[in-house]
């Protein structure tokens, strides 16, 4: 079983639809997760960094932890077409190594007008 | 710029031959890493240094890879007698300090798209 697990998609939405993207993750020593947005031919993107369960929102994009269930997600309201792009999960653990990033394989969105 | 910096942006090779990567990470950034983004495997970390010294190299394919950081600021990541499954995008990142702990998130450059005949 892979660390992080993320459904690749593609995702297709039409403009002003809610997206919601998902990872699961096996291992309970991590505790920091991000959400990257990649275009094609640039590096990853920060958009959404959390420690803690529960939602956290940041205008247009809400990203939600579960750690009892290993389960985050990022939500993309009023989605629009410059939000067409690769998706990351990334996730560290606490205490030692708490510096090298485990990614998801992306979810690839496309936001239709 | 304010930015990781990466350079070249493209290289193609023939195999066998060795390459050099740049990096040029956000100035006053202590913490820089290596990760390399391949089809098949997704975003896969490299190596990880903190100043000039480099705590983990765990993530080095083989001894055909090495990494250096001088001045506590630009890195290189070299590629010795490439082979086809070398062909990547090799991605730098850094950070305020090492950890991605609260408030130190790792910044991408744009990558090297690396390609080898």
């Amino acid at each position: 079983q892979k660390e992080v697990e993320q459904d690749p998609g593609p995702l297709s939405v039409p403009e002003g639809a809610i997206v919601s993207l998902n990872c699961t993750y096996s291992n309970s020593a991590f505790q920091y997760f991000m959400w990257y947005r990649q275009y094609s031919r640039k590096g990853p993107e920060l958009l959404m960094y959390t420690y803690s369960s529960g939602n956290k929102e940041d205008g247009r994009f809400t990203a939600q932890v579960d750690k009892s269930s290993k389960y985050i997600s990022l939500f993309i309201r009023d989605s629009q077409p410059s939000d067409s792009a690769t998706y990351l999960c990334a996730i560290l653990k606490s205490g030692g190594s708490n510096y090298k990033l485990t990614f998801g394989k992306g979810t690839l969105l496309t936001v239709n007008p | 710029g304010a930015g990781v910096s990466q350079s070249p942006s493209n290289k193609v090779t023939e195999k066998g031959k060795d390459v050099e990567l740049r990096c040029d990470p956000i100035s006053g950034h202590t913490a820089l890493y290596w990760y390399r983004q391949s089809l098949g495997q997704g975003l896969e970390f490299l190596i990880y240094f903190q100043g000039n010294s480099a705590p983990d190299k765990s993530g080095l394919p083989s001894d055909r890879f090495s990494a250096e950081r001088t001045g506590g600021s630009v890195s290189t990541l070299t590629i010795q007698r490439t082979q086809q499954e070398d062909s990547a995008v090799y991605l730098c990142a850094s950070s305020s300090r090492g950890g991605g702990g609260r408030g130190q998130p790792q910044h991408f450059g744009d990558g090297t798209r690396l390609s080898i005949l």
